[in-house]
């Protein structure tokens, strides 16, 4: 159990584009998923949380306007990077917390590696 | 917010070697977890630990909440094994939990 998945595994794109990455928590319902960044050979850092039907909240220097995330269900969240540039190109890693079912472990999806040329 | 130092950094065993990876916290925190990111990136759970020891196999942890740090043992090590082990810590079970710089563990044959 406590399986979340991402998708796609991986993204190439142009400059300028926007990409969007789901994360989807398969075989439990989560009200709270987070969104982290991961540069090569560094740890992962919180952008921001993903809160079912209300607004995210955001890590302090992520702009919100470019990095847009919605948790339209109990068991989908959306990142969608917004006019992508190289600088953005980076590991994103989603994770949902099983709390409705009184877990208090975040558990990971696999990543999506997206390289913007 | 909460700083978490992880240490050491890097390591490098033989298979079968003993090894220990230890967290401190800035401030104590309700909500612990270590975790092993593979090869591939995936993390894996291994320990939702605020307080006290649990052991899985060749691999335990012990954490010491009033002394801010935690431990994470690894007994006869094997080549899959290698990868980087995190911990992360957060004020509660319902708050964002934060990453330590993580240790990168290498096991040759």
């Amino acid at each position: 159990g406590a399986v979340v998945s991402q998708h796609p595994s991986w993204v190439i794109c142009k400059s300028g584009t926007s990409v969007k990455i789901e994360c989807r928590s398969l075989d439990f319902q989560a009200t709270t998923m987070f969104w982290y960044r991961q540069f090569p050979k560094q740890s992962l850092m919180l952008m921001a949380t993903s809160n079912e039907g209300s607004k995210a909240t955001y890590e302090q220097g992520v702009e919100k306007d470019k990095f847009l995330i919605n948790h339209a269900s109990l068991t989908l969240s959306t990142l969608t990077v917004t006019s992508a540039h190289p600088e953005d190109s980076s590991f994103y890693i989603c994770s949902a917390r099983e709390e409705l079912a009184g877990g208090n472990t975040q558990y990971f999806g696999p990543g999506t590696r997206l390289t913007v040329l | 917010g909460i700083q978490v130092e992880q240490s050491p950094p890097d390591l490098i065993l033989q298979e079968g070697a003993n090894s220990t990876l230890r967290c401190n916290f800035s401030d104590s925190v309700n909500n612990l977890q270590w975790f092993h990111q593979n090869p591939w990136g995936q993390l894996i759970n291994l320990f939702y630990i605020p307080s006290g020891t649990k052991q899985n196999g060749r691999l335990s942890a012990t954490t010491v909440a009033t002394e801010r740090y935690s431990l994470l043992y690894i007994s006869s090590s094997q080549t899959t094994d290698s990868g980087v082990y995190f911990c992360a810590g957060g004020y509660s079970s319902a708050s964002k939990i934060i990453f330590g710089s993580g240790t990168r563990l290498s096991i040759r044959p």
